[in-house]
């Protein structure tokens, strides 16, 4: 199985900071990335495809990049409504892994 | 637009089965991948398994063989989910998520949950 790591496991920062997590694969995966936010008590959203692709309708402070085995997720300018948790996970091969996520907290 | 809507919570007993269902709409359903992932209290997104609505193939994680059954009827849009031989372990919330139209697709809408607790 592709194990995904991912860091920082929690961060802190303030509205309109700049946020940047990682995400690791054990293996190469192309660009078989994905990114999802989810906030207590409910489903996960799913933000990137692609490692850079946005799903419509998420805001374009959100952008992906990498290819391989190393990822980011960065928010170029925090808001409110972004305190979460955040997911990568890889798509490449059967059984699709998560990280273990990142919690964005009120600094 | 698209929905997932995933049945009410359920309350099991060790040893017992459980049954989740997720009826889409919005899109034409045998064109998509169905996945679903569930989430123990406190923990990770843990992916399970996959159904191909078309053909009914699927796949799923070595972790649940033999425990893990996918279905799905087209004339409800409905995937279910079937987990047998529950135990305190399985308690989680469990999501319906559609995949893409190939094997490897990514996910993009969610359902809302259903909540299974296994307890004695």
């Amino acid at each position: 199985d592709i194990q995904m790591t991912q860091s920082p496991s929690s961060l802190s920062a303030s509205v309109g900071d700049r946020v940047t997590i990682t995400c690791r694969a054990s293996q190469g995966i192309s660009d078989y990335l994905a990114w999802f936010q989810q906030k207590p008590g409910k489903a996960p959203k799913s933000l990137i495809y692609a490692a850079s692709s946005l799903h419509s309708g998420v805001p374009s402070r959100f952008s992906g990049s990498g290819s391989g085995t190393d990822f980011t997720l960065t928010i170029s300018s925090l808001q409110p409504e972004d305190f979460a948790t955040y997911y990568c996970q890889q798509y490449n091969s059967d059984p699709r892994t998560f990280g273990q996520g990142t919690k964005v907290e009120v600094k | 637009q698209v929905l997932l809507v995933q049945s009410g919570a359920e309350v099991k007993k060790p040893g017992a089965s459980v049954k989740v269902s997720c009826t889409a709409s919005g899109y034409t359903f045998t064109a998509y991948y169905m996945h679903w992932v569930r989430q123990a209290p406190g923990q990770g997104l843990e992916w399970m398994g996959m159904i191909n609505p078309s053909g009914g193939s699927t796949s799923n994680a070595q972790k649940f063989q033999g425990r893990l059954t996918m279905t799905r009827d087209t004339s409800t849009s409905t995937v279910y989910m079937e987990l047998s031989s529950l135990r305190s372990e399985d308690t989680a919330v469990y999501y319906c998520t559609r995949g893409g139209s190939g094997w490897y697709g990514e996910f993009d809408y969610w359902g809302q949950g259903t909540l299974v607790t296994v307890s004695s």
